[in-house]
């Protein structure tokens, strides 16, 4: 069973920086892109991120271009999104999702239950 | 960027009623579209993916429909589990979602 679990948020000063990660089990999580999205009360949901299989393909959505990276371990099976230079919008929950395909170009089929961000002073 | 337009935002049905929620896109994404369901306090659950096809375990009175820029999930009868918020996804280029169709009790 394709089990994903979310955690590191938190709440954070603007202009600070945060890690969240994505523990995956339940499937050969090297053989996945993934990907991250968030939902905040402004936007709605939103893709941020993805990241191939191997780690190789990385996009990201322009709201976030430069300021935040997404990683993988796979020997350890996780997922990581690291967040630079922190703004109030980009609060919200953040889940992560495991992409039907390798290289991160197709829907997303197993999604975690998020964890929560909060960028306010 | 690709914009997903839902319609309506909030639909108030009852339990039986055929529930149709349409998306469209601001240019032709083929059949690369699909469909979530999210009820308050859980992440979205994959429905229908490529237009028309049912995600495993999802029930058969869910169906999509559509091709380039228009598209609809149906619910042929609906349940109480359905009432819940729908979303319309493209994977065509990047990734975007519609802003949502909360389907409510009548």
């Amino acid at each position: 069973q394709v089990h994903l679990v979310e955690s590191g948020g938190g709440v954070v000063h603007p202009g600070r920086s945060l890690r969240v990660s994505c523990a995956a089990s339940g499937f050969t999580f090297s053989n996945y892109a993934m990907q991250w999205v968030r939902q905040t009360p402004g936007a709605g949901l939103e893709w941020v991120a993805v990241i191939s299989y191997d780690g190789d393909r990385k996009l990201y959505a322009d709201s976030v271009q430069g300021r935040f990276t997404i990683s993988r371990d796979n020997s350890k099976s996780t997922l990581y999104l690291d967040m630079n230079s922190l703004r109030p919008d980009d609060t919200g929950l953040y889940f992560c999702a495991r992409d039907s395909r390798t290289y991160g170009d197709s829907y997303a089929d197993y999604w975690g239950q998020g964890t929560l961000v909060t960028v306010s002073s | 960027d690709i914009q997903m337009t839902q319609s309506p935002s909030t639909l108030a049905a009852s339990v039986g009623d055929r529930v149709t929620i349409t998306c469209r896109a601001s240019q032709t994404i083929s059949n690369w579209l699909a469909w979530y369901q999210q009820k308050p306090g859980k992440a979205p659950k994959l429905l229908i993916y490529k237009t028309s096809n049912l995600q495993s375990g999802v029930p058969p009175r869910f169906s999509g429909s559509g091709s380039g820029t228009d598209f609809t999930l149906t619910i042929s009868s609906l349940q109480p589990d359905d009432f819940a918020t729908y979303y319309c996804q493209q994977y065509s280029i990047s990734w975007t979602f519609g802003q949502g169709t909360k389907v409510e009790i009548k």
